[in-house]
């Protein structure tokens, strides 16, 4: 398996503009996890969805934030209007919906917003 | 809700030497613990997990922790450690609930000669 795959790897846009990132899981995964690293506040759970259902969004920072998973093999995460606050390393996971998995890491997209 | 506390952020040793990372945890109910390890520009691969059982876990790459429930604990060990075991460590804690990880701020291992 390829395993948990990311676009793009690097992302740098201006102020203002729409940001899309995009995550494919694992085949076969029914979670998925978005969550953004920054050296301020290290590794945070955005959201996650089971069965391509959100579960989870309190973390997701603020309303310029939304994120979707239409179908099991794909998921974005949308930034809109972008800041340069929003400059970070998200990375998306995936694992299946039992107790003794552990999730797998994409390669993560690095975004910068100037 | 459950918090991790990584409290030393680097970690400097010789090539060789042994080391540990250590990792400590907050939950009102029973946890099941990880390490992962981030190299440069990559994403998180795990290394070890505590689910149940014997207290004390083997991972990759020679690494092990022991689950200490008492002191609330899960520290990283490995006797011997190699220049390519620099990286970022991350403890992370779950409650069960899919997987959902809450991690501690990385502990970054810098290996020299």
């Amino acid at each position: 398996d390829a395993g948990v795959i990311q676009s793009p790897r690097h992302e740098v846009t201006e102020m203002g503009q729409e940001v899309t990132l995009r995550c494919k899981p694992i085949s076969g995964h029914n979670s998925l996890f978005w969550y953004r690293q920054t050296m301020m506040r290290g590794l945070e759970l955005l959201i996650y969805f089971n069965n391509n259902v959100p579960i989870d969004d309190s973390g997701m920072p603020e309303d310029r934030f939304s994120a979707k998973m239409p179908n099991a093999s794909f998921s974005t995460l949308k930034i809109q209007p972008s800041e340069p606050r929003d400059s970070a390393v998200y990375f998306c996971a995936s694992s299946l919906l039992t107790i003794n998995t552990e999730a797998f890491f994409g390669q993560g997209t690095r975004l910068t917003v100037v | 809700a459950q918090s991790v506390t990584q409290l030393d952020s680097q970690v400097p040793v010789f090539e060789e030497a042994p080391v540990e990372l250590r990792c400590n945890y907050s939950s009102s109910v029973s946890v099941y613990l990880f390490w992962y390890v981030q190299y440069p520009n990559q994403g998180l691969q795990l290394l070890l997990k505590y689910l149940s059982g014997s207290t004390l876990v083997k991972g990759i790459n020679g690494f092990e922790a022991e689950f200490n429930k008492s002191q609330t604990s899960f520290h990283l060990r490995k006797p011997s450690v190699h220049i390519s075991d620099t990286a970022e460590y991350f403890c992370a804690v779950s409650t069960g609930t899919a997987s959902k990880l809450t991690f501690g701020t990385g502990t970054r291992l810098q290996v020299t000669l």
